[in-house]
């Protein structure tokens, strides 16, 4: 079974500081593995996705996350935050077992930019 | 990437009663998913539609109550019957194969 780790509900940066979003996700087969952004009464937007090719994916928004194989990570990133990052972020994960692509979620990060 | 869209977009509905939500994608796609997000919540899965055959429920959610059809392979339907006010949520549907990882808009459910 596959699951996903998101560790903090809550973080807060800095507006111009590195942003860091953690995800461990735990699979039993090589995962595909999605980072997703959900601004307020929006619906979801694909940010990036790793899908066995390059481990450093790089996705809109000027955010990028790196599958680490070893750590069983897939932390998103950003240089520099910007008041527009402010969103609730969900880490997902499909191990595409017997070709069923189903995606398992995160419990979701709320990311709060601090002018 | 995947085009889908989703209708109604919101809706309000009186206890008792059932709402049919569509996904329709512009491109043919093997799989698609219904799943569900609650207020404050991350998302759930309901089920998978693969066309031509029957819905398949994750565990707590039954086809008694949520309804699944795949007509064809750019279109589904997802109805919630006989609601409550535990429903209220947002209903996304999602696809697979080439377009894996997009999600349609989402239909924003209130049961008053």
């Amino acid at each position: 079974a596959q699951s996903v780790t998101q560790l903090g509900s809550h973080v807060s940066v800095s507006e111009g500081a590195l942003v860091l979003l953690r995800c461990n996700y735990s699979s039993s087969v090589p995962p595909y593995l999605f980072w997703y952004v959900q601004y307020p009464n929006q619906g979801l937007q694909l940010l990036l996705k790793y899908t066995s090719a390059a481990t450093l994916v790089k996705g809109i928004n000027g955010f990028e996350a790196e599958f680490k194989k070893s750590e069983t990570s897939f932390h998103l990133t950003k240089p520099s935050a910007h008041m527009s990052d402010a969103a609730e972020y969900f880490c997902a994960v499909s191990d595409r077992q017997g070709g069923n692509e189903k995606l398992t979620f995160g419990t979701g990060t709320r990311l709060t930019i601090i002018p | 990437s995947a085009v889908i869209s989703q209708k109604p977009s919101r809706d309000i509905c009186q206890r008792g009663t059932s709402l049919t939500i569509q996904c329709q994608v512009d491109s043919q796609v093997t799989m698609m998913f219904w799943y569900r997000q609650q207020p404050g919540q991350s998302l759930t899965l309901i089920a998978t539609a693969n066309q031509g055959s029957e819905a398949t429920y994750e565990s707590g959610f039954v086809i008694d109550k949520f309804p699944i059809s795949r007509p064809n392979l750019t279109f589904s339907t997802l109805t919630v019957s006989n609601m409550s006010p535990e429903d209220s949520s947002i209903y996304l549907c999602s696809v697979a194969g080439t377009a894996q990882g997009y999600f349609g808009p989402g239909t924003r459910l209130t049961v008053l």
